[in-house]
């Protein structure tokens, strides 16, 4: 069965460092996303992606993160400069035209220290 | 903002009957999602309802009511692997079908 994967599974980075998160989604899925979660709390919606450009961004998206989707398979979230508040799971997430189903990684589980 | 409100915890016995109840906001509202997630892990599908009723899964059924903006997720014959969060999820639709998160009910079941 087709999943959405993630690298890495886990990512311990020092404060102010540059990371960036790979998915690789379902291929034939056209919306990508991103959500987050701080431990202890809920998931919250970052950002979505269609047509090769932001359709929506939260207000956590701030411009700390960027996303790419730089070779038609992978997508990926840049956080520039990161910060301690940053240590979350970040999750990717797809979906196919025409359904409402998204399918979720496993997620990367990011340590800012 | 699109609120989505459910428990925070429930307890319950293996072998019984428990209801997760949810609330959100009607306005622009597309379609309910349940989802499961075990500790340090990935949210899994459960549901999805977009009409009013509901709708059954093996021992998982969901229900909707739009106009009344509500949901539950029934989970029946508790095992000890249902232990878990569950997550309710509510699509707003527009252009980017983004779901919006409840806090999620931590379901303990107890032998």
């Amino acid at each position: 069965e087709p999943e959405v994967t993630q690298t890495p599974s886990h990512q311990v980075t020092q404060m102010g460092q540059e990371v960036i998160l790979r998915c690789v989604p379902i291929s034939n899925h056209l919306y990508f996303y991103w959500y987050r979660q701080i431990l202890g709390q809920k998931v919250e919606f970052l950002v979505s992606f269609y047509n090769n450009e932001i359709s929506e961004k939260s207000e956590i998206f701030d411009d700390q993160f960027s996303v790419e989707r730089p070779d038609g398979s992978n997508f990926t979230l840049k956080i520039r400069s990161t910060k301690l508040e940053d240590s979350a799971m970040y999750f990717c997430a797809s979906m196919r035209p025409g359904n409402t189903e998204a399918f979720f990684g496993q997620g990367t589980r990011l340590t800012v220290v | 903002g699109q609120n989505i409100d459910q428990p925070t915890e429930m307890t319950a016995t293996e072998g019984a009957i428990v209801q997760i109840n949810c609330t959100y906001q009607t306005s622009g509202f597309n379609g309910l999602f349940w989802y499961q997630q075990h500790a340090g892990e990935a949210p899994t599908f459960l549901s999805y309802n977009v009409l009013d009723g509901l709708e059954e899964k093996g021992r998982f059924s969901s229900f909707l009511s739009r106009s009344k903006g509500y949901s539950y997720l029934l989970l029946k014959e508790l095992q000890m692997k249902d232990s878990a969060s569950y997550l309710c999820a509510a699509n707003y639709g527009g252009a980017t079908n983004k779901l919006i998160f409840g806090t999620g009910t931590l379901l303990a079941v107890q032998p």
